[in-house]
C-alpha cells in the first residue's frame, strides 16, 4: 500500500515569496492533515478536511495561508507572502477515521 | 497554552534497559492518547495508543499507562533496544464532535547507549 505522497521535499525562498506544497494521501483515506512542525516542536494543525469539506482550520493563519483539496483527494497548502517564521516541516496526514494519522515524509521550508 | 506537555527534551537509557517516556495534558475533553516516534528526515508513525476506558495497553515491548485523575500517560519500552532512538511524540484528540486533529506534546529525544 502506497503511502502518504508530498512534494517538495525541499524548497529555499525568500520572505514575501509565495510556495506551495502537495499531498496526496492514502487511498481510500477521507480525512486529511496539514501540521506545521518548527525545529524543536511538535506537529502543530493547521488544517483538516473531510472530504473535501473543512472540518477545522482554527490554527490556519488565513492571511497568508491557505489549502485546498476540491476532489477530495490530493491537496495543496499555499503561502503567501511567506514570513521568516514560516520556515517549518509541513506535515501531510490522512486518516480513515479517529486515532491513527498516517504521515508523509514533510515538506521542509526555509524562509531567507 | 500547552496542552500536551512532555517536559523531558531528552532522555539517555542503556540498551536493556527499561526507558520510561512520560506525558500530561491539561484538556478534560481529551479521551484518546497516542505515541509516535520519529526518526530524522521522515514523517511522525504511530507506535501505540489509549482510549481513556482502558489504563494500561500493550504492544511488545512497548507499553502506554494511562492515569486519567493525574492526567498522566507515560510509555514503557522494554527492553530498550538501539533501533528505539527516535524523538517519541504524545499527542492527545478528543471524540466528541468531528474536529479530532492530534494535539502533540515538544517530544522527547530517546537515546539507547550500547
Amino acid at each position: 500500500e502506497a503511502g502518504v505522497a508530498q512534494s517538495p521535499r525541499y524548497k529555499i525562498i525568500e520572505k514575501r515569496q509565495s510556495v506551495a506544497f502537495w499531498c496526496n494521501p492514502i487511498s481510500g483515506h477521507a480525512t486529511l492533515y496539514w501540521y506545521q512542525q518548527i525545529l524543536g516542536q511538535g506537529p502543530k494543525l493547521l488544517i483538516q478536511f473531510q472530504n473535501n469539506g473543512v472540518v477545522d482550520d482554527s490554527q490556519l493563519p488565513k492571511d497568508r495561508f491557505s489549502a485546498e483539496r476540491l476532489k477530495g483527494v490530493d491537496s495543496t497548502l499555499k503561502i503567501q507572502p511567506a514570513k521568516l517564521e514560516d520556515s517549518a516541516v509541513y506535515l501531510c496526514a490522512s486518516s480513515l477515521g479517529i486515532g491513527e494519522l498516517f504521515f508523509g515524509e514533510g515538506s521542509r521550508l526555509t524562509v531567507l | 497554552d500547552q496542552q500536551v506537555k512532555q517536559n523531558s527534551p531528552s532522555l539517555s537509557v542503556q540498551e536493556g534497559r527499561i526507558s520510561i517516556l512520560n506525558c500530561d495534558y491539561t484538556n478534560s475533553m481529551f479521551d484518546y492518547f497516542l505515541w509516535y516516534k520519529k526518526y530524522p528526515a521522515e514523517g511522525p508513525t504511530f507506535l501505540i495508543s489509549i482510549s481513556s476506558i482502558k489504563d494500561k495497553n500493550e504492544d511488545g515491548r512497548f507499553t502506554v499507562f494511562l492515569n486519567k485523575s493525574a492526567k498522566h500517560l507515560s510509555l514503557h519500552i522494554v527492553p530498550s533496544q538501539p533501533g528505539d532512538s527516535a524523538v517519541y511524540f504524545c499527542a492527545a484528540t478528543s471524540s466528541v464532535g468531528g474536529a479530532d486533529g492530534l494535539t502533540f506534546g515538544k517530544g522527547t529525544h530517546l537515546i539507547i547507549q550500547p
